[in-house]
């Protein structure tokens, strides 16, 4: 019962670099999103998808892309890496996207940018 | 934008002891719920909210929705050393992204609780 998978579990860039995060989930989940963790600051959405080859920007979506060309997996992209994206990185998904009784989320990525 | 201010921001207690954390917003939410983060994993929900002064329990966790929909709290009875973590309230609206209905869950700062033997 994988649920959802992220890799890589940690990370370190240099400013500039460029990195993908991937997640992939084998719950047949509709619905897939990106966060941020940061101290102080609770979760704060990136991107998100409702569904296979749609992406929306979310709350915090500078500096990142996304892609979802299969329904499984949720990809996010950081073209030029800066130390304001260190951070740990979440991946969600849902059933729904209403009544969708909470999302099931990864064990996350964390990333050090310096 | 929705904010949700979440308190108390850090809490010690002894084994045995009660919790009690709570959350507030401006904004009405549509469902309300509560999410338990362990060191290095990803939030787990515990307990869902789906009606205005909605009373839930789960286990020794009570949560409640607050009456006008922009708050809710959640007790923890006779607390245990596993009880450990970071306590997470989310507040969810439905938004429309290209067509589709879709529940946005806004994010309170979190809770982290310590519990001593």
């Amino acid at each position: 019962n994988a649920g959802v998978t992220q890799t890589p579990k940690f990370r370190v860039l240099k400013t500039g670099q460029s990195m993908t995060l991937l997640c992939a989930q084998d719950m047949n989940h509709e619905y897939m999103y990106w966060y941020r963790q940061d101290p102080g600051m609770g979760l704060r959405l990136i991107h998100y998808s409702v569904g296979e080859g749609t992406t929306a920007k979310g709350e915090v979506p500078d500096g990142y892309n996304v892609s979802r060309l299969k329904k499984q997996n949720f990809l996010l992209g950081l073209e030029s890496a800066a130390p304001s994206q260190t951070s740990v990185y979440f991946c969600a998904s849902s059933i729904t996207g209403i009544n969708n009784y909470g999302y099931t989320f990864g064990s996350g990525t964390r990333l050090t940018v310096v | 934008g929705q904010q949700l201010n979440q308190s108390p921001q850090s809490m010690f207690i002894q084994e045995g002891e009660d919790v009690s954390m709570n959350c507030t917003s401006s904004s009405i939410f549509n469902t309300w719920l509560w999410y338990k983060q362990d060191p290095g994993e990803g939030p787990v929900l515990l307990i869902a909210l789906y009606k205005a002064g909605e009373l839930t329990s789960n286990g020794r966790l009570t949560a409640q929705f607050g009456i006008t929909r922009k708050d809710s709290f959640l007790n923890i009875s006779a607390s245990i050393p596993s009880d450990v973590g970071i306590y997470f309230c989310a507040g969810q609206t439905y938004t429309n992204a290209g067509g589709t209905s879709y529940g946005k869950l806004t994010f309170g700062q979190g809770t982290i609780l310590t519990v001593h033997p």
